[in-house]
Order: structure tokens, then C-alpha cells, then sequence
């Protein structure tokens, strides 16, 4: 299986902050890289596929980059709405794997 | 628009089997747009992917859980399913059904989720 490792496990942060979230796969996923935010009690919601496409009616704030085995999410100027959890998932090879999660907070 | 909703018991006893379902609106199933998958998330934990069915019937399964696990299909009410055998407390988790689009290997589409707990 292809481990997907995130760092940090959570930051804090202030709104106007640019947030940066780090994904290493185990190995190389090419370019099947997605990233989710997920808020309290709700499932996960799409906010970048294949790297750096964003998602249908995602803010252009949200951005991906990387290739190989390493990625990030960045957030340009975090807004309250943004505090949630960040996860990755790669889909390159069977199974289908996420990273553990990076916590955004509040400052 | 394509919606997902899962629906099943909450509570199953251990050695039992686990049986969800995921009824798709807003779309056929048997339109080979999606590959339809089963994910959980324990409490408190990160995601983990269980395994995926598509229109055609061909299935892929995590390999934890291939012993135990079987997805299907429903073409006749939009629905696929999850059946879990032989549950223990491990795997008490959330529940969510989510779809794949064919051409975005990515989920960009998920039920609310359904908490399942293993108790007796």
C-alpha cells in the first residue's frame, strides 16, 4: 500500500494567514493527488484533484502543487470559514489511500 | 446534480454482519460516469478507503478487509451496498458512500455518513 504522510498534524493559524500543508507518498502517485477539507460532523468535501485542478465553485485562494511523491496544499489568505481539517488521498494504485490529516485552528 | 445517502442499522452486534446501503439520486448508478465506493472514518481518525464497485459489476476491495467484505449493486432502485461479515468493535466507525468520477480519480461526491457502532 502507498502510505500518504501529512505534516504538520495541525497548525495554527490567524485569518489572513497563508497556510501551507505538506503530503509525501510512500512512492510515486504521478499526478493522482487530491486534497479535502473536512468540517465537524460533515463528510469531506472535494477541493482539488489531479494536483492543482480546483474543484466546481471552490475559492481560487485554495491551491495544489507537487509531483512524485511530494505535495502541498496552500491556503493564500485563510478565511473563518477555512478552520477544518485538510486531508490528501492519492489514487494511483489500488487500495485508495488518505493521509492522516492536518488540523487548521484558529490562533 | 448527483446526491448520496446512506441508510442502515446503527447498532450491530459483534460476529454479525455490518449492511448499509447508498441510494444515488439525481443520477443513474448504470451510467459508468462514477466508480462507487465505500469509505470510514473511526473516531477521532483519518479516512480509510474500503473498496469501490462500478456499473459493470467488477469490484476492487481493500485487502484488510477482502475476506469479509462484499459491495453490490441495485440497478433496478439506484442503490449499492455494503455488507461487512464477522464485526468486532474495530470497526465501529463513520460511514460514508461516496462516488469517483471515471475521468477525476477523486471523490466529488459523499453521503452525510452513518455511524455504525459494534456493541452488544
Amino acid at each position: 500500500d502507498i502510505q500518504m504522510t501529512q505534516s504538520p498534524s495541525s497548525v495554527s493559524a490567524s485569518v489572513g494567514d497563508r497556510v501551507t500543508i505538506t503530503c509525501r507518498a510512500s512512492q510515486g502517485i504521478s499526478s493522482w493527488l487530491a486534497w479535502y477539507q473536512q468540517k465537524p460532523g460533515k463528510a469531506p468535501k472535494l477541493l482539488i484533484y489531479g494536483v492543482s485542478s480546483l474543484q466546481s465553485g471552490v475559492p481560487s485562494r485554495f491551491s495544489g502543487s507537487g509531483s512524485g511523491t511530494d505535495f502541498t496544499l496552500t491556503i493564500s489568505s485563510l478565511q473563518p470559514e477555512d478552520f477544518a481539517t485538510y486531508f490528501c488521498q492519492q489514487a494511483n494504485s489500488f487500495p485508495l489511500t488518505f493521509g492522516g490529516g492536518t488540523k487548521v485552528e484558529i490562533k | 446534480q448527483v446526491q448520496l445517502q446512506e441508510s442502515g442499522p446503527g447498532l450491530v452486534k459483534p460476529s454479525q454482519t455490518l449492511s448499509l446501503t447508498c441510494t444515488v439520486s439525481g443520477g443513474s448508478i448504470s451510467s459508468g460516469g462514477y466508480y462507487w465506493s465505500w469509505i470510514r472514518q473511526h473516531p477521532g481518525k483519518g479516512l480509510e478507503w474500503i473498496g469501490y464497485i462500478y456499473y459493470s459489476g467488477s469490484t476492487y476491495y481493500t485487502p484488510s478487509l477482502k475476506s469479509r467484505l462484499t459491495i453490490s449493486l441495485d440497478t433496478s432502485k439506484n442503490q449499492f451496498s455494503l455488507n461487512l461479515s464477522s464485526v468486532t468493535a474495530a470497526d465501529t466507525a463513520v460511514y460514508y458512500c461516496a462516488g469517483q468520477p471515471v475521468v477525476r480519480h477523486a471523490f466529488d461526491v459523499w453521503g452525510q455518513g452513518t455511524m455504525v457502532t459494534v456493541s452488544s
